[in-house]
């Protein structure tokens, strides 16, 4: 059974302030693992997708980078614009049954302080 | 890009009725959309697969009598919850890929926030 473990459950920065986030996952075969962004009573939206190991990803602030059992998100210089749940999902290399599912972390609550 | 939409944005009604909630995409055909449910600080737990003129998929705990899903079209999917209880006071999200292909990125309704009195 797919497993994903996001650390920390909470994080608080101040504007400016440097800092990456943790996703731990286990899969018997990653066919992609995503991040998301969500705003509190909304939906996840959706930021990147990595596919294999060594690979990154960067939009505006953010960065994602892979290994083969964790991917982190690199905030650089956030702003309390930044500041909501990242949520990190794998999708495994299943069968046909699987309609291609994604199984989430937990999330991690971002607070950045102006 | 794409957009799932998804009405009501809350609803409330009352311990023994039925309530429907629609996830339509917008801008492209989803053949398969996904039911998602969300606790208060908790993550994402995936329901069901909705697949576009067949059964849904549900997963392991979840009463497929009790949240009835119906994919009758390529932009719609619809998840009724029936005889609604307060323990299913939740924020249930749905979710469609934009592409067939099966690693493309979910795109996510902005949920509907269900309280059951």
């Amino acid at each position: 059974e797919d497993q994903v473990t996001q650390s920390p459950e909470a994080l608080r920065l101040q504007e400016g302030e440097s800092s990456s986030l943790n996703c731990s996952y286990t899969v018997s075969g990653l066919r992609g693992l995503f991040w998301y962004r969500q705003d509190p009573g909304k939906g996840p939206e959706f930021l990147f997708t990595l596919y294999s190991a060594g690979e990154e990803k960067e939009k505006e602030r953010l960065k994602a980078t892979l290994t083969k059992k964790e991917s982190f998100l690199h905030i650089t210089a956030p702003k309390p614009e930044d500041s909501a749940t990242y949520l990190c999902a794998v999708q495994e290399r299943a069968g046909g049954t699987s309609y291609g599912k994604l199984t989430f972390g937990q999330g991690t609550i971002l607070t950045v302080h102006p | 890009g794409a957009v799932v939409s998804q009405h009501p944005s809350w609803v409330i009604c009352k311990s023994g009725t039925s309530v429907k909630i629609e996830c339509r995409s917008l801008d492209f055909q989803a053949t398969t959309m996904f039911w998602y449910r969300q606790f208060p600080k908790q993550s994402l737990m995936l329901m069901a697969t909705s697949n576009e003129g067949s059964k849904a998929t549900y997963e392991q705990g979840v009463e497929k009598d009790k949240f009835l899903i119906n994919h009758a079209s390529l932009t719609l999917s619809t998840l009724t919850v029936t005889s609604a209880h307060p323990e299913d006071s939740s924020f249930y999200i749905c979710s469609a890929r934009e592409t067939m292909g099966y690693n493309s990125p979910l795109h996510f309704g902005n949920g509907t926030r269900l309280t059951v009195t």
